[in-house]
Order: structure tokens, then C-alpha cells, then sequence
């Protein structure tokens, strides 16, 4: 399809375990961001990347958040030793660098039991 | 961080009738953006302001651009029940990156 994709769209996990979520965004889109939702709560900026440069990774809430973009494409957030407060929806988006409309895609719900 | 208040932070209306919805900030942005999320999907762009004073419609969705720049307004005319959904405010600051800050939503409920 032409839009952002993720997958899983559903992750459950054990407190503790590692996960991976990962975004497909619009072919030629040099911009990536991630954000978390909580429960009925707006999004939380997590991380960008654009082209590039480094990622601008001021929104991760620790260092067991970390994220990858492979060939300026496919990105992977990962989550290590979740915990429960981690469980939320993970959306991606992408857009054309400094044109600003941001197409998110179906998100990621992960659930830390 | 910058913050953008948007507000009500929800809303029940009948169908049919109109809805407004803002967001207002301390700060100056470059571009407003009004997303709409319906339940387990991400948010989807209704309407891009790139100039203060700009006043862009979409079909039954009216938005503008503050002209003070720091704030924005989103009306839907004639509500249906497909308008149920979250709507966010989403802007990026003047001298900002490409970053956008965003709202905290407003829950729209349509009684038909």
C-alpha cells in the first residue's frame, strides 16, 4: 500500500522481555518520527530521524528505548526489559522533511502484563 | 516542553449541529495541523495551515491559522456520526526543527 505501515499491530509481552516494533513509512519520505499514546492520552513525541543526520532522540523516557532507521527507510523502535508502564499504542509517521504533514500509520498496541 | 492547550477537551452534540474546537500556545508556529483519530487507527490529516491568517476548508471542516500565529480553530459544520472520533491540534514552532508539538485531543461524540 502507499501508506505507513507497523508491525506487529499487536504486541503482548512479559514484564521484562525485549520487543521490537517496526514502521514502513511512504517511499520517499526522509522523515521518520515515533510516538507513544497512553490510554485516551495524546501523543508523546519519542524520536525523529531525518535523512541523514543524527536522530533527534530527546522524547525517549530511558535508556532502554532505542531506535533504528536502516538505509533511510524501515525503522525499528525497540523496548528492553518493558515494564508495565511501557503498554500503550506506538505510532509512526513519516513526511517530506520540512513540509510538515505527517502521515501516521495504524500504530503498534503493546501490553506489558 | 512548548505546549499547545487545546480545548474543550470533549464535546456531545447532536447531529447536525456545528462544532468548534481551538488550541492556543505562548509560542509562535510556522504551521497548525488538525488530525482526527477514530478508535485503533492513527491520526489522520484533515486539514495543513502554513500562513497566519489563512483560512482552509474541507469539505463540512473550516480551519484558520491565528493571526497572532500562536493560535488555531477548527469548525466541522453540520455534524454526522462519522465525525465521532479524537481530534488533535498539531503545530510546529518558529525556529523549531521539523518536530510538530501536538495538542492533547478533543473527544467529539455525535448523537444521531
Amino acid at each position: 500500500g502507499a501508506g505507513v505501515s507497523q508491525s506487529p499491530s499487536n504486541k503482548v509481552t512479559e514484564k521484562g522481555k525485549d520487543v521490537e516494533l517496526r514502521c514502513d513509512p511512504i517511499s520517499g519520505h526522509t522523515a521518520l518520527y515515533w510516538y507513544r499514546q497512553s490510554l485516551g492520552q495524546g501523543l508523546e513525541f519519542l524520536i525523529y530521524f531525518q535523512g541523514n543526520s543524527a536522530p533527534d532522540k530527546s522524547g525517549l523516557p530511558s535508556d532502554r528505548f532505542s531506535a533504528e532507521r536502516t538505509g533511510g527507510s524501515v525503522s525499528t523502535l525497540t523496548i528492553q526489559r518493558t515494564q508495565q508502564e511501557d503498554s500503550a499504542v506506538y505510532l509512526c509517521a513519516s513526511s517530506l522533511g520540512q513540509i510538515n504533514e505527517q502521515f501516521f500509520g495504524p500504530g503498534t498496541r503493546l501490553t506489558v502484563l | 516542553g512548548q505546549q499547545l492547550n487545546q480545548s474543550p477537551q470533549s464535546m456531545f452534540i447532536q447531529e447536525g449541529e456545528d462544532v468548534s474546537m481551538n488550541c492556543t500556545s505562548s509560542s509562535i508556529f510556522n504551521t497548525w495541523l488538525w488530525y482526527k483519530q477514530d478508535p485503533g487507527e492513527g491520526p489522520v490529516l484533515l486539514i495543513a495551515l502554513y500562513k497566519a491568517g489563512e483560512l482552509t476548508s474541507n469539505g463540512r471542516l473550516t480551519a484558520q491559522f491565528g493571526i497572532t500565529r500562536k493560535d488555531s480553530f477548527l469548525n466541522i459544520s453540520a455534524s454526522i456520526p462519522s465525525d465521532v472520533g479524537i481530534y488533535f491540534c498539531a503545530g510546529q514552532l518558529k525556529g523549531g526543527s521539523e518536530k510538530l508539538v501536538f495538542g492533547k485531543g478533543m473527544k467529539l461524540t455525535v448523537n444521531p
